[in-house]
């Protein structure tokens, strides 16, 4: 089956414009996760989901982030006013369900430059 | 917070020589552990976990509690051993990486 995909591939924009991020996990995940890349570093958690509501909001960075997942699948990244140091790639993954030992699809990354 | 460290960035071996890839980390309690690996224009993908005790293209890592480590060993490195390998460990239920080691296997 399909795999978790997100939308854009590549995405590059102004300091100061407003950018979402999609995910689309795998059919039937009820958990969704959102990671952010910076270059030589692992990815870092921002935000995961159980269903609808976001469980653990704690990795946003500040409140130019947000995030949602309105009917328990798609879940999309917000982030507004962006600045030089969002410049990143960010990661979505998904996972059958809510524990630390299911094993976390990851999607092939949405790379965000802010120009 | 806890941490995961990989104190190397990149190891480079010969075709069949044994690879270690080492991996620290601080937790109070017990962990679990994951290897993850990122091959050339993949996407990241579970390698193996501690709980299963598996090996997985030849790869194991044991979990050392005493010395606080959880290294990926291979016996005879291959060429398409090479990537990226991130140690990660659960905290509640999101995912804490280290760095990351890019491995090149040299034929």
């Amino acid at each position: 089956g399909a795999g978790v995909s997100q939308t854009p591939s590549n995405k590059v924009t102004e300091k100061g414009k407003y950018v979402e991020l999609r995910c689309d996990p795998i059919s039937g995940h009820t958990a969704l996760y959102w990671y952010r890349q910076s270059l030589g570093q692992g990815p870092e958690f921002l935000i995961y989901f159980q269903g609808t509501g976001a469980a653990d909001d704690s990795g946003l960075p500040n409140d130019r982030f947000f995030a949602v997942r309105p009917e328990g699948s798609v879940s999309t990244l917000k982030i507004q006013r962006t600045e030089r140091g969002d410049s990143a790639v960010y990661l979505c993954a998904s996972s059958l369900t809510l524990t630390g030992q299911d094993e976390q699809f990851f999607g092939p990354g949405t790379r965000l430059t802010v120009l | 917070a806890q941490r995961v460290t990989q104190p190397e960035k990149l190891l480079s071996v010969f075709k069949g020589a044994p690879v270690e890839l080492k991996c620290n980390y601080s937790y109070s309690g017990s962990p679990e552990l994951f290897w993850y690996v990122q091959y050339s224009r993949q996407r990241l993908q579970l390698l193996l976990r501690h709980i299963s005790r598996e090996s997985i293209k030849g790869f194991t890592a044991d979990l050392n509690k005493g010395e606080t480590s959880f290294h990926l060993k291979k016996p005879f490195a291959q060429e398409e051993d090479s990537a990226m390998y991130y140690c990660a460990l659960v905290e509640g239920n999101k995912l804490v990486f280290g760095a990351g080691t890019i491995l090149r296997v040299k034929s």
